[in-house]
């Protein structure tokens, strides 16, 4: 089974602007969760969307986005940048079945110049 | 909410075994995971336990939790070179919210 796929990889911005990172998770899955990752502040969670629904929300500002479709690909957008918007975003994919482990992707490294 | 603590740093020679501690404050987590994290990579799950538990192995991974203390170990042992990471627990509690600790940073000495 392929894993989670996250794009892109790496992507510049400046402060202003508006990115939207994809996520696909391990086939058959169907909840998807987004984590921020910063020296600073460590691994937080953002938000969790099961079955093209927002099902948890962690401490993030309205400017901090997402939604997921049919297919259970999900898409968090981050609107208005701001240089603390610098980090690595992972998502992971779950069954929210029995364990309902969660299986990280390689993440995405967005940088705000 | 749900609080993690980690000592930063582990310094260990290879062949020895590690003890990485995890302490957490939500009584309620059901499972409790361990996550690797390699220079530029994402998260790599290692093992977890189920909270009704109190040991599990796992090949050369052994987790012990004390559900009373509300402390979670992950011992490795004959450790290697390719076992340097950061290493995160992670308890999971209400919903499908994970909760990690700053990370345990692991550096193998040959």
């Amino acid at each position: 089974k392929a894993g989670v796929t996250q794009t892109p990889r790496y992507l510049i911005k400046t402060r202003g602007q508006q990115v939207t990172l994809s996520c696909s998770p391990i086939s058959g899955h169907r909840s998807v969760s987004w984590y921020q990752q910063t020296p600073g502040q460590g691994l937080q969670f953002l938000f969790e969307y099961f079955s093209e629904t927002q099902r948890n929300k962690g401490n993030f500002p309205g400017r901090f986005s997402g939604r997921q479709f049919s297919n259970s690909r999900s898409e968090m957008n981050v609107s208005t940048l701001e240089l603390g918007d610098s980090a690595l975003y992972l998502c992971a994919s779950s069954t929210r079945a029995g364990t309902d482990t969660q299986y990280f992707g390689p993440g995405t490294r967005l940088t705000v110049l | 909410g749900e609080d993690v603590e980690q000592s930063l740093f582990l310094s260990v020679r290879e062949g020895d075994s590690s003890v990485i501690n995890c302490t957490y404050t939500d009584s309620s987590s059901t499972y409790l995971y361990w996550y690797k994290q390699e220079p530029g990579a994402g998260l790599q799950l290692l093992t977890y336990i189920f909270s009704n538990m109190d040991m599990k192995q796992d090949q050369r991974l052994t987790v012990l939790l004390n559900k009373k203390d509300k402390h979670l170990s992950l011992r490795i042992a004959d450790t290697q070179t390719g076992d340097s990471a950061i290493y995160f627990c992670a308890p999971k509690a209400a919903g499908n919210k994970l909760t990690f600790g700053g990370g345990t940073r692991v550096l193998v000495k040959p």
